[in-house]
C-alpha cells in the first residue's frame, strides 16, 4: 500500500530552466509535507516542508506547491543548476508535531545538464 | 559539531550471522528514529526511540529485528539470523525533539549486504 507515490522515476532538465517534481498521496490524515535530496552514499536531505494549511511555501529557488483537493504536491526549482542533479524523495506525516515517522515516495532521480 | 553518525558504511554478512548497526546523534537531540531503503524504492520508517525507551515500532518486522538506545552511548540496530531480504541501506534520523521534520538529520546510512 503506497500511501506516497512520485510516478516519475526520472526527470532531465537543461540547466537553468524550471524543474518540476510531482507527489501524490492517498492517506488524507496526512498534513505535513516534506521534500528531501539525495546524493549517493548519502543520507537525505531536507530541503522545504509545506504545511496542508498552505497552497504554497518558498524558500530560494525552491517552491513547493500543494493542492489538498488533488492530494498532490510539486517542487518547482527554478533556475535549475547542475549541483541540483539528485534522488528527489516526497515525504508526509500526520502533523508536524505530534508525528514521529515519515512516510516517503519511492524518489525522482533528477538530472540537470549543462 | 559532528552530524549524526553511523558505523560501519558498510556491512557485509553471511546468512544467519547478526548484524549490528550503530547511530549517534547529533548533540542535543534525544530522539532516534531508523528507516530502511530497499533497492529502488523509497525509504520505509522502522523505528522510533527516545533514550532508553522504544515509542514506535510498528514499522519494524515482529522477529529477528531489535533495537535500543541506551542512556549511554548509540542506539543500536540488531538484526539476528540475517537473510538476504535484509540486505538494503539502513538510515539513522535524529531530532531534538518530537515531530520536530524540519530539525529530522538524517545520517549517511550503513549499507548491509548478505552473501
Amino acid at each position: 500500500d503506497q500511501q506516497v507515490k512520485q510516478n516519475s522515476p526520472s526527470l532531465s532538465v537543461q540547466e537553468g530552466r524550471i524543474s518540476i517534481l510531482n507527489c501524490d498521496y492517498t492517506n488524507s490524515m496526512f498534513d505535513y509535507f516534506l521534500w528531501y535530496k539525495k546524493y549517493p552514499a548519502e543520507g537525505p536531505t531536507f530541503l522545504i516542508s509545506i504545511s496542508s494549511i498552505k497552497d504554497k511555501n518558498e524558500d530560494g529557488r525552491f517552491t513547493v506547491f500543494l493542492n489538498k483537493s488533488a492530494k498532490h504536491l510539486s517542487l518547482h526549482i527554478v533556475p535549475s543548476q547542475p549541483g541540483d542533479s539528485a534522488v528527489y524523495f516526497c515525504a508526509a506525516s500526520e502533523g508536524e508535531t505530534s508525528g514521529s515517522r515519515l512516510t516517503f515516495g519511492e524518489g525522482t532521480q533528477l538530472t540537470v545538464n549543462p | 559539531n559532528a552530524g549524526v553518525m553511523q558505523n560501519p558504511r558498510h556491512l557485509v554478512r553471511r546468512r544467519g550471522q547478526e548484524a549490528r548497526l550503530r547511530c549517534s546523534p547529533m548533540k542535543g537531540h534525544s530522539h532516534v528514529y531508523w528507516y530502511r531503503q530497499l533497492p529502488e524504492e523509497g525509504l520505509k520508517f522502522m523505528v522510533y526511540l527516545q533514550k532508553e525507551n522504544i515509542i514506535d515500532e510498528s514499522g519494524m518486522p515482529k522477529e529477528r529485528f531489535s533495537a535500543e538506545f541506551p542512556k549511554e552511548g548509540p542506539s543500536i540496530l540488531r538484526i539476528q539470523q540475517v537473510v538476504r531480504g535484509d540486505s538494503a541501506a539502513y538510515f539513522c534520523a535524529s531530532s531534538p525533539r518530537l515531530g520536530a521534520m524540519n530539525g529530522y538529520t538524517f545520517g549517511s546510512g550503513t549499507r548491509l549486504t548478505v552473501v
